[in-house]
C-alpha cells in the first residue's frame, strides 16, 4: 500500500514571498504520478501540479514548481511570489499508474498555507 | 468504522443510456464530494453536498447531477452518457466546519465504462 507524508499543518508566508511545501511518500511501484491539488474554501480540489515518476525533470506551472527526488521519495511544492489567492489547503497526492485505466489517487493529509499581507 | 462506501464498483452503459452511482459517507459526515478522474488525470470536480443542498458545482454539464439524501448518503446522475464519460467517479466525505482541520476521505470509487 502507499502512504503519503505531509509534516507541515500549517504554514505562513508573506506576500511575494516564496515558500516550500514538504511531502514525502512510501511505496514500491516504479511507475506512478504524484500531484500537489490545492483546495481553498470552495472545497474545490483544484490540479496545481502534476508529475510523472519517469521524468527526471522536475514540472513546472508558472509560480508552482516541484523538486522530485524519486531515490528519495520526496516531492515538495515550491510557490514564488505568493498571493493572497494562494491561500487554501494543499494536498500532495500519489497515483499508481494502471496501464488502461485510472486509479484511486492517495492523499496526504495536507498543509494549510496562509498567505499574509 | 466503516469507510466511505460506494456502489457499483463498476458499471457498464452504452452511449445515450443514464447512469445512477451511490455514494455512503463516514458515519457522521455532512458533506459529501464527487470527483471524476479520467485515465492518467487527476481530479476534477463534480460536486459538493452539505446539508442535503447542493454547495458548489464543477465545470461539467448539466446532465451530470446529484442529490443528497437526509442519511447523507449522496446520488450522482449522468444522462445521456458520452464516450468521453468514462472514467473513475470517486466520492468522499468530510465533517462540515473549519475546512482545515477536516480532510475528505475518500471511497474506492465507481468504474464506468461506456461502449
Amino acid at each position: 500500500a502507499q502512504t503519503v507524508t505531509q509534516s507541515q499543518p500549517e504554514m505562513s508566508v508573506q506576500e511575494a514571498e516564496t515558500v516550500t511545501l514538504s511531502c514525502t511518500y512510501d511505496t514500491s511501484e516504479n511507475n506512478y504520478y504524484l500531484f500537489w491539488y490545492k483546495q481553498p474554501p470552495s472545497r474545490q480540489m483544484i490540479l496545481v501540479i502534476r508529475q510523472e515518476a519517469y521524468k527526471q525533470q522536475n514540472a513546472t506551472e508558472n509560480r508552482f514548481s516541484v523538486n522530485f527526488q524519486k531515490a528519495a521519495k520526496s516531492f515538495s511544492l515550491k510557490i514564488s511570489d505568493s498571493q493572497l489567492g494562494d491561500t487554501a489547503m494543499y494536498f500532495c497526492a500519489f497515483m499508481k499508474l494502471n496501464t488502461g485505466t485510472a486509479s484511486k489517487l492517495t492523499f496526504g493529509t495536507g498543509t494549510r498555507l496562509q498567505v499574509t499581507l | 468504522e466503516a469507510g466511505v462506501t460506494q456502489s457499483p464498483t463498476h458499471l457498464i452503459k452504452t452511449r445515450g443510456q443514464q447512469a445512477t452511482l451511490r455514494c455512503s459517507p463516514i458515519s457522521g459526515h455532512t458533506s459529501v464530494y464527487w470527483y471524476q478522474q479520467a485515465l492518467g488525470l487527476g481530479l476534477q470536480f463534480l460536486l459538493w453536498y452539505d446539508e442535503g443542498e447542493e454547495r458548489n458545482r464543477g465545470n461539467f454539464p448539466p446532465r451530470f447531477s446529484g442529490r443528497q439524501f437526509p442519511n447523507y448518503s449522496s446520488e450522482l446522475n449522468v444522462n445521456a452518457l458520452e464516450l468521453e464519460d468514462s472514467a473513475l467517479y470517486l466520492c468522499a466525505s468530510s465533517l462540515e466546519g473549519d475546512y482545515s482541520n477536516q480532510p475528505q476521505h475518500f471511497g474506492d470509487g465507481t468504474r464506468l465504462s461506456i461502449l
